[in-house]
């Protein structure tokens, strides 16, 4: 089946540590984004990519970065967690709707980072 | 500012009664989708249900249906036959091109 995939499922990392979060799909989407997801609040958009291109969000800090090295695959790296980067982080694919003028989106299992 | 307001932070349900989730959207763009999901304890996001802003009927997907009035800028859920498995958080979301702005979401609790 068609999928939007995330690796790990659960991390942890050590304050300071660098991590990176996989994701990876088989749609063939062009968009890709990146999504933070705290207990008990709604996803906030970290950045995402329109193919190639990359787009970041104002607020998103300096400390996550992102790569895609081609359609399948989407990486986050965060360089130095902190305590406050605990957080589940989804990974989400879309395309337009046939027929259509607005965007589906597709949701990864997510990755859910402790950090100790 | 807010583009998507859900203004019920939890909800009750008695097992196998109807519920409706509030979701109001706010945009001036003729464009959008309207999108439903829900989430579970185990974090992942499922999709319910869509509704395009030109679509002139509601949106059906089995047990949930979108009531869409798109003169008051509502696009609220509605869950027929509440099942303990429906207990989870429900988020409204709307799309602008590719750019997707997500509510704070509603926790339903299936009481049996």
């Amino acid at each position: 089946d068609a999928m939007v995939i995330q690796n790990p499922r659960y991390q942890v990392t050590q304050f300071g540590k660098p991590v990176t979060l996989s994701c990876s799909q088989t749609l063939n989407h062009n968009v890709m984004y990146w999504y933070q997801q705290k207990s008990s609040q709604a996803p906030k958009l970290l950045f995402h990519y329109y193919d190639k291109d990359f787009n970041n969000e104002a607020d998103t800090p300096d400390n996550f970065q992102s790569r895609r090295p081609n359609t399948s695959f989407c990486f986050l790296d965060i360089r130095s967690p902190g305590l406050g980067d605990a957080a589940m982080y989804l990974c989400a694919t879309s395309r337009l709707l046939s027929g259509a003028s607005s965007y589906e989106q597709y949701f990864g299992p997510g990755t859910r980072l402790t950090v100790t | 500012a807010q583009k998507i307001t859900q203004t019920q932070p939890g909800m009750f349900v008695q097992e196998k009664e109807a519920v409706t989730l509030d979701c109001t959207y706010d945009t001036s763009d003729p464009s959008y989708g309207l999108f439903w999901y829900k989430q579970p304890s185990s974090g992942e996001m499922i999709f319910l249900i869509y509704q395009g802003s030109y679509d002139q009927q509601n949106a059906t997907e089995g047990r949930y249906s979108l009531n869409f009035q798109k003169a008051r800028k509502s696009a609220n859920l509605v869950i027929s036959a509440s099942q303990l498995g429906d207990s989870a958080m429900y988020f409204c979301a709307m799309s602008l091109g590719n750019q997707f702005y997500f509510g704070t979401g509603t926790s339903l609790t299936v009481i049996p």
